[in-house]
């Protein structure tokens, strides 16, 4: 069964860089979630999508934006980075209505 | 704010123990609470979304319980094999929250043979 993918796996920045993270939801998920686990910590809410419109933001900083696209996939953009943006950033899909979420695998994103 | 706990933080057993976990959750405005099994560089795989109090769910050797009056939920692993060996998350879902997860820091398994 397709599951949620994300890309890059991997991604190493310098700070003041920008980088934009992709999520691919499951096919005819219409909901995305992305969440943000930093060194230690829980995986925390940043904000979420449904049909292609901002459902709930949590604690996002303003250099983060993100959107929707017309085929579901979400993109999360970073500018600006700190080294306090070095985490795990993951994606989930779900469909509207649907308790169970599912996650991709995250993009560990390192700023030097 | 709210808050949810999981306990122990780290767990080392021996093949064939059995074993339990516990998630605390606030008991007002509950709506879900989903536990999920996590292994390093692979994404989390949803095990159990229970919703109603006094919920029991059962996966193989893997059960969980729910109690939304007192804001608990338990995780039991029956006869634990090495492939057991993961991180277990709880995740903590409101009403008036859009469906976003507030998640506990997770219990860290490790079976040994």
């Amino acid at each position: 069964a397709a599951g949620v993918i994300q890309s890059p796996r991997h991604l190493i920045k310098e700070k003041r860089e920008t980088a934009t993270l992709k999520c691919y939801p499951i096919p005819r998920h219409d909901t995305v979630y992305w969440y943000q686990q930093g060194p230690g910590q829980d995986p925390q809410f940043l904000i979420s999508f449904y049909e292609k419109m901002q459902s709930d933001k949590g604690s996002i900083p303003d250099r983060f934006s993100a959107q929707q696209f017309s085929d579901y996939h979400s993109e999360l953009n970073m500018s600006s980075l700190e080294l306090g943006d070095s985490a795990l950033y993951f994606c989930a899909s779900s469909l509207l209505g649907g308790n169970e979420q599912f996650f991709g695998p995250g993009t560990r994103l390192t700023v030097l | 704010i709210l808050n949810v706990e999981q306990s122990p933080q780290s767990l080392h057993v021996q093949e064939g123990d059995s074993t339990n976990f516990t998630c605390s959750f606030p008991s007002s405005n509950f709506y879900a609470l989903h536990w999920y099994r996590w292994e390093t560089a692979k994404s989390p795989e949803a095990l159990f979304v229970m919703t109603l109090n006094g919920d029991e769910k059962k996966k193989g050797r893997i059960s969980a319980t729910l109690n939304t009056k007192e804001g608990y939920s338990y995780l039991y692993i029956k006869g634990s094999q090495p492939e057991d060996s993961a991180t277990y998350l709880c995740a903590f879902m409101t009403y008036n929250q859009g469906g976003k997860l507030i998640f506990g820091q997770g219990t860290e398994l490790s079976v040994k043979p």
